[in-house]
């Protein structure tokens, strides 16, 4: 089945640019109507919802950071990134890589199906 | 943005009890709301799509119901396993936003 794996940097200093990459494994990025996404939770606080590329490289991202993020893809390395620049300790979170499954007749119908397990990103001076 | 409020923000309840967790959208959003299950230190897990479908190998106890505004989630008989945060999501219109989250204790 599909599997999502998270891989980046755990600590970073203010300013800098996080850079997470998600590898999917048990099949392809390209394949389905789907929606592949970044969410993080801040310690203590709810889900936010990032922003989500198709394999196209068609993008959306959340108004909250999208004058600072940048979502790719590798199609053929089966893998998405998400950067996102100048970063503040108020970027602190869990970061998880997400597949969105748009299954229904209204393209937005569908839901986060797989996710991977998270890692955590500290901004720290 | 659609706000999604969600109530109450923790609750305790004993083994075998019936739990019941709203979820108000700011504006109407027809059904297209899903719940999900987040245990400590793990990944959110879907439970529940367009507002009342159960995910595939989802425990029978977990339901959604409701649509336009207003949604319940509900657990029928609640287990030791089930200590979680649970979260409902929109779909209606970006960015999707979730609800704050529930937090069930087990006394």
């Amino acid at each position: 089945q599909v599997q999502l794996q998270e891989s980046g940097p755990g600590l970073m200093k203010p300013s800098e640019t996080l850079s997470l990459t998600c590898t999917v494994s048990g099949g392809s990025i390209s394949s389905g109507d789907n929606y592949w996404s970044w969410i993080r939770q801040p310690p203590g606080k709810g889900l936010e919802w990032i922003g989500y590329i198709y394999y196209s490289g068609n993008t959306h991202y959340n108004p909250s950071v999208k004058s600072r993020v940048a979502i790719s893809v590798d199609t053929s390395k089966n893998q998405f990134s998400l950067n996102l620049s100048s970063v503040t300790a108020a970027d602190t979170a869990v970061y998880w890589c997400a597949r969105y499954n748009s299954s229904g007749y209204y393209y937005l119908q569908g839901a986060f199906d797989i996710w991977g397990q998270g890692t955590m990103v500290t901004v720290s001076s | 943005d659609i706000q999604m409020t969600q109530s109450p923000s923790s609750l305790s309840a004993s083994v075998g009890d019936r739990v019941t967790i709203t979820c108000q959208a700011s504006q109407h959003i027809s059904n297209f709301l899903n719940w999900y299950q987040k245990k400590q230190g793990k990944a959110p897990k879907l439970l529940i799509y367009d507002a009342s479908n159960l995910e595939t190998g989802v425990p029978s106890r977990f339901s959604g119901s409701g649509s336009g505004r207003d949604f319940t989630f509900t657990i029928s008989s609640l287990q030791p396993e089930d200590l979680a945060t649970y979260y409902c999501q929109q779909y209606d219109n970006l960015p999707f936003t979730f609800g704050g989250g529930t937090t069930v204790e087990i006394k």
